[in-house]
């Protein structure tokens, strides 16, 4: 039972490059979140999916897309990389996305945009 | 616009004493609160939480107590030990006395550093 895995652990773009990061969960949870993590500023919700076929803006949506590809998988995609998106991105999920239900994080990314 | 916040970046205490981690919030609608604790190069992790219709929660060495009135909680950890060492961050979400659903969307505060001498 691997919990949240995410690839790649590390990824360095050049500004205007597009890439994909990978989530995926094995306790068969309806819920999943992109989080990004700055300095200063604790994590922001990029993007959430509250069950297999729904998407959801966050707090800080603009220059990400996201696919919930089937139930166990969740991706975020950047077009066009932007230095501003020099981050640690987290992915996360729940049983059921309620308000009190734990949410379990994967390992994270660290990404820089050069 | 910082709806949850934790101003102290660090705290640095001994092995054996209490740690106190501070929380202030904006937002009256939040109505559940939660700690995780991160250490380094992994995800952040669930520690404990309480529901607005509490003051306090304790499990085992750790304590959170909620200031409705001051918008304020705080996470007690006794007795310290060196493996508390770690970044913790409080967190936010709203919707539960809203018939308990919402999509589990949490505000995080900045984190503070926390790390226990031997």
């Amino acid at each position: 039972n691997a919990g949240v895995t995410q690839t790649p652990k590390f990824q360095v773009l050049k500004t205007g490059q597009s890439m994909t990061l990978q989530c995926a969960q094995d306790m068969n949870h309806n819920s999943m979140y992109w989080y990004r993590q700055d300095p200063g500023m604790g994590l922001r919700l990029i993007y959430y999916s509250a069950s297999e076929g729904t998407t959801d803006k966050g707090e800080v949506p603009n220059g990400y897309n996201v696919s919930r590809l089937n139930k166990r998988e969740f991706s975020l995609r950047l077009e066009s990389a932007a230095p501003s998106q020099t981050s640690v991105y987290f992915c996360a999920s729940s049983r059921t996305g309620t308000a009190t239900d734990t949410q379990y994080f994967g390992p994270g990314t660290r990404l820089t945009v050069l | 616009d910082q709806q949850v916040k934790q101003n102290s970046p660090s705290l640095s205490v001994q092995e054996g004493r209490i740690s106190i981690l501070n929380c202030d919030y904006t937002n009256s609608m939040f109505d559940y609160f939660l700690w995780y604790k991160k250490y380094p190069a992994e995800g952040p992790t669930f520690l404990i939480s309480i529901s607005s219709i509490k003051d306090k929660n304790e499990d085992g060495r750790f304590t959170v107590f909620l200031n409705k009135s001051a918008k304020h909680l705080s996470l007690h950890i006794v007795p310290s030990q060196p493996g508390d060492s770690a970044v913790y961050f409080c967190a936010a979400s709203y919707g539960l006395n809203a018939g308990g659903t919402s999509y589990g969307k949490l505000t995080f505060g900045q984190g503070t550093i926390l790390t226990v001498h031997p």
